[in-house]
């Protein structure tokens, strides 16, 4: 009954390489979006999506696209993967025309060797 | 867009002292305010928030108050236990959907 759930927790993989982490929320929210969080701890966002748009932030490589078939997916994809990429991964959800604060999922730890 | 400063990076108290982290803020539109702990490896969860009209909340040991003119908010913890040793980060939703801005984190350590 987790909320927010994302698969895999840990991903070790050769740089160029093609990859995707999952994410999924059951709880009902409209949007949802995907963090990075470098080795120095800084969460940044890099994608924001709802039914209604999605929300890019501009200093995101054109390798990383999210991908969501349903409202309740969002699904990042990450093309010919560097070493820099390697970071921990979180999705979160929300309800946009509620204030509320974010429910994070568990996050996924990105190794790129 | 928003930005968030995020002061001290690194605070160390003795257990049962007081510790206080203090966010600012840049985009006047920003309306909601939360704080995060992050306990290593784990997910940031949310402990308390503020909206933009409201000055302050409590939750026992915690408390957040908020500025808005100078649009700088805090975040205090009182009698301060091993267990909050943490990594907490401050945060500001601006008004869109292009998600919570955070600051860069503060590194809690609570000395026994």
């Amino acid at each position: 009954d987790t909320a927010v759930s994302q698969t895999p927790k840990y991903l070790v993989t050769q740089m160029g390489n093609d990859k995707s982490i999952k994410c999924e929320q059951n709880l009902g929210h409209d949007t949802m979006y995907w963090y990075k969080q470098d080795s120095k701890k800084f969460l940044k966002i890099m994608f924001s999506y709802n039914n209604k748009e999605l929300i890019i932030n501009e200093t995101v490589p054109n390798r990383f696209s999210p991908k969501s078939p349903d409202k309740a997916h969002l699904n990042l994809h990450i093309n010919s993967l560097e070493l820099g990429d390697s970071a921990v991964y979180f999705c979160a959800s929300s309800q946009l025309d509620r204030v509320y604060g974010y429910t994070f999922g568990s996050g996924t730890r990105l190794t790129v060797v | 867009g928003e930005n968030v400063e995020q002061h001290p990076s690194t605070l160390s108290v003795q257990e049962g002292d007081s510790a206080v982290i203090k966010c600012t803020y840049s985009d006047s539109a920003s309306n909601y305010f939360p704080w995060y702990k992050q306990e290593l490896g784990k997910r940031p969860q949310l402990i308390i928030d503020i909206r933009s009209n409201v000055g302050e909340k409590k939750d026992q040991r915690i408390a957040v108050t908020l500025n808005k003119t100078a649009k700088h908010f805090s975040l205090h913890i009182t009698e301060t236990q091993p267990e909050d040793s943490a990594v907490y980060f401050c945060a500001a939703l601006g008004g869109g959907a292009d998600g919570l801005t955070f600051g860069k984190g503060t590194h809690l350590i609570i000395q026994p």
